[in-house]
């Protein structure tokens, strides 16, 4: 079983639409959590943390849930410019290893 | 853009090659990190460097080795280059103390193609 889980899609969505994208991951040491953004050919930019606590930074509102061990990422009035892969990552603290364990990606494309 | 720089940006090696890849990292930044990006597949782990010490490892072979410079400049080296090493090599730095550790920003990637 992978460490970080997330849909592969393609979502495809129109101009407008608000699509959500959903991540588990397993091991319980997982301390900070992360969504990045990667377009094609392109490296993983840091998109925005995940708190417990929940957080938003405009259009984009992130979710944790500790005891589920699942992570979502909200989009609202998605853009041309929202396509993407978007990643979803953890920080594990095992020992020896401070490394980001990142998910396969979630690919977003959004459509006129 | 991120301030860290890797060089070159694109490679060709024919398999049994060693292949050096080398990554600046951000003004400030003393630990880098290194991950391997197949085709349609996240980041994986390579190993971590910080202030010039190996600081963790990925499920890589011995055959994939680094460096890191007193700069914090750092170097990845692959040798006996298999046909499956042909992905992009990402170097991501990051400061290394506190929360700031936990983000990290990435190079533009060196993308390998072992022939």
């Amino acid at each position: 079983r992978k460490e970080v889980e997330q849909d592969p899609g393609p979502f495809n969505v129109p101009e407008g639409a608000t699509v959500a994208f959903n991540c588990t991951y397993s091991n319980s040491a997982s301390q900070s959590f992360f969504w990045y953004r990667q377009d094609c050919r392109k490296e993983p930019k840091l998109l925005m943390s995940v708190y417990s606590s929940g957080n938003e930074d405009g259009r984009f509102t992130a979710q944790l849930n500790r005891a589920s061990q699942y992570i979502s990422l909200l989009i609202r009035d998605s853009k041309l410019s929202d396509s993407a892969t978007y990643l979803c990552v953890v920080n594990i603290r095992d020992t020896g290893r401070r490394a980001l364990t990142f998910g396969s990606g979630t690919r977003l494309q959004v459509q006129p | 853009e991120t301030g860290v720089t890797q060089s070159p940006t694109h490679l060709i090696k024919t398999r049994g090659q060693q292949v050096t890849l080398r990554c600046s990292s951000q003004s400030g930044h003393n630990t880098v990190s290194w991950y391997q990006q197949a085709l349609g597949q996240g980041p994986q782990f390579i190993f971590q460097y910080y202030r010039e010490e190996e600081n963790g490892r990925g499920n890589f072979p011995p055959r994939f080795s680094g460096l890191q410079f007193p700069n914090y400049s750092s170097e990845l080296n692959v040798n006996a280059l298999e046909l499956d090493d042909s992905a992009l090599y990402l170097c991501a730095s990051s400061a290394g103390t506190g929360e700031a550790k936990n983000i990290q920003y990435f190079g533009a990637g060196t993308r390998l193609s072992v022939l």
